[in-house]
């Protein structure tokens, strides 16, 4: 089982679409979660921290569960600029090994 | 604030050669790690160093190694290339551990 979890999509969404996109990790040690975005053949650029309580940037919603140790993306009023790769990301930050732990990311493409 | 960079940006070598790929860490981030991307996936974590010292290390054989230079700078080294080592190496720097990780644009290696 992969240590971080995502639908690889493509998820083909209109304009002004709301779209969700889930992770899953299996590693309850997990301390840090993050969105990343990377835009083909890029670098991962950070769209987001995940707070327990939940956290909003824009149109930009991440909500972390950590018992059910689920994450999710909410990106509302899609833009033709959202289209890209997201990345659930997560960071164990035991000692030895303070690294992040990606998933295989899941691809948006937004239409005109 | 200079970024981080990394060189070179694009590199073909064949079967069973050694390959050295440099980083240079933004400035003031004293953390470097290093991650394979394939064609595909997300990004698997090779390596990090933390002053100058390797403080974490993934799945990955004995022929990948590295350095962590005085200035924080790095090198990543890898032995008896394999086709399967065909992918996006990408550097990423931070302040301190686990936080704050910003990539480099990426080294694409090509074994054939």
């Amino acid at each position: 089982r992969k240590e971080v979890e995502q639908d690889p999509g493509p998820f083909n969404v209109p304009e002004g679409a709301t779209v969700a996109f889930n992770c899953t990790y299996s590693n309850s040690a997990s301390q840090s979660f993050f969105w990343y975005r990377q835009d083909c053949r890029k670098e991962p650029k950070l769209l987001m921290s995940v707070y327990s309580s939940g956290n909003e940037d824009g149109r930009f919603t991440a909500q972390l569960n950590r018992a059910s140790q689920y994450i999710s993306l909410l990106i509302r009023d899609s833009k033709l600029s959202d289209s890209a790769t997201y990345l659930c990301v997560v960071n164990i930050g035991d000692t030895g090994r303070r690294a992040l732990t990606f998933g295989s990311g899941t691809r948006l493409q937004v239409q005109p | 604030e200079t970024g981080v960079t990394q060189s070179p940006t694009h590199l073909i070598k064949t079967r069973g050669q050694q390959v050295t790929l440099r980083c240079s860490s933004q400035s003031g981030h004293n953390t470097v790690s290093w991650y394979q991307q394939a064609l595909g996936q997300g990004p698997q974590f090779i390596f990090q160093y933390y002053r100058e010292e390797e403080n974490g290390r993934g799945n990955f054989p004995p022929r990948f190694s590295g350095l962590q230079f005085p200035n924080y700078s790095s090198e990543l080294n890898v032995n008896a290339l394999e086709l399967d080592d065909s992918a996006l190496y990408l550097c990423a720097s931070s302040r301190t551990e686990g936080y704050g990780y910003t990539f480099g644009s990426g080294t694409r290696l090509t074994i054939v």
